[in-house]
């Protein structure tokens, strides 16, 4: 459900390994977002990209690396310079619209089902 | 950027009692408001938003406020059910003065609700 998928669900990553994140999405969303979530500190945002060939830095982009070759895909690669990578990784896409079209921005986001990543 | 402040943290109601979740926001260009609802080891679902140019809005049992002078919104349930635990998360949408005016979903810390029967 939902059209926007994750994969793996667990990862386990040896310390000094760089891993990468699958997250794909048939709805035609043109944004698409990565979150980590930690215990207590909500969703915060690592990239975003808004339209292929694009993407911007979040709040806690440091060691992580995306790319956006197509408008369906957006992974996310979790680098041997992230200090703490065990979390969970939630990845999404919304319907966000140009506010030159709406005059507002309206940006629903539907999640995919997370993975798991931990470093062992 | 963006900053966006959730509270409480923790809420435990008992069955049938009322719910209030708040959060502020620092970007005054923000307008839109969404919430969602995560469930233990579920992904986030949207269940109500609100955009700038409206005060409030209903959906059967909850329903959100929005005070665009004082940037806060609040998530209030009522009737409260079992099924409405679940960890709660406000978000708003910070507009970029990017090329393609990208809009930056940026979430609360998230409300542990429990309701006891």
């Amino acid at each position: 459900d939902g059209g926007i998928t994750q994969s793996p669900k667990y990862l386990f990553r040896k310390e000094g390994q760089n891993v990468t994140l699958s997250c794909e999405q048939n709805l035609n969303h043109d944004a698409m977002y990565w979150y980590r979530q930690d215990p207590g500190q909500g969703l915060r945002l690592i990239y975003y990209s808004q339209i292929v060939n694009d993407f911007q830095k979040g709040d806690i982009a440091e060691g992580y690396s995306v790319s956006r070759e197509k408008k369906e895909s957006f992974p996310l690669t979790v680098t041997s310079a992230q200090k703490n990578p065990t979390a969970f990784y939630l990845c999404a896409s919304s319907t966000s619209r140009p506010k030159l079209l709406t005059g507002g921005s309206d940006t629903e986001a539907f999640f995919g089902q997370g993975t798991r990543l931990t470093v062992v | 950027g963006e900053n966006v402040e959730q509270h409480p943290s923790t809420l435990s109601v008992q069955e049938g009692d009322s719910a209030v979740i708040k959060c502020t926001y620092s970007d005054s260009a923000s307008n839109y408001f969404p919430w969602y609802k995560q469930e233990l080891g579920k992904r986030p679902q949207l269940i109500i938003d609100i955009r700038s140019n409206v005060g409030e809005k209903k959906d059967q049992r909850i329903a959100v406020t929005l005070n665009k002078t004082a940037k806060h919104f609040s998530l209030h349930i009522t009737e409260t059910q079992p099924e409405d635990s679940a960890v709660y998360f406000c978000a708003a949408s910070s507009p970029e003065k990017d090329l393609y005016n990208t809009d930056k979903l940026i979430f609360g810390t998230g409300t542990r609700l429990q309701v006891f029967p």
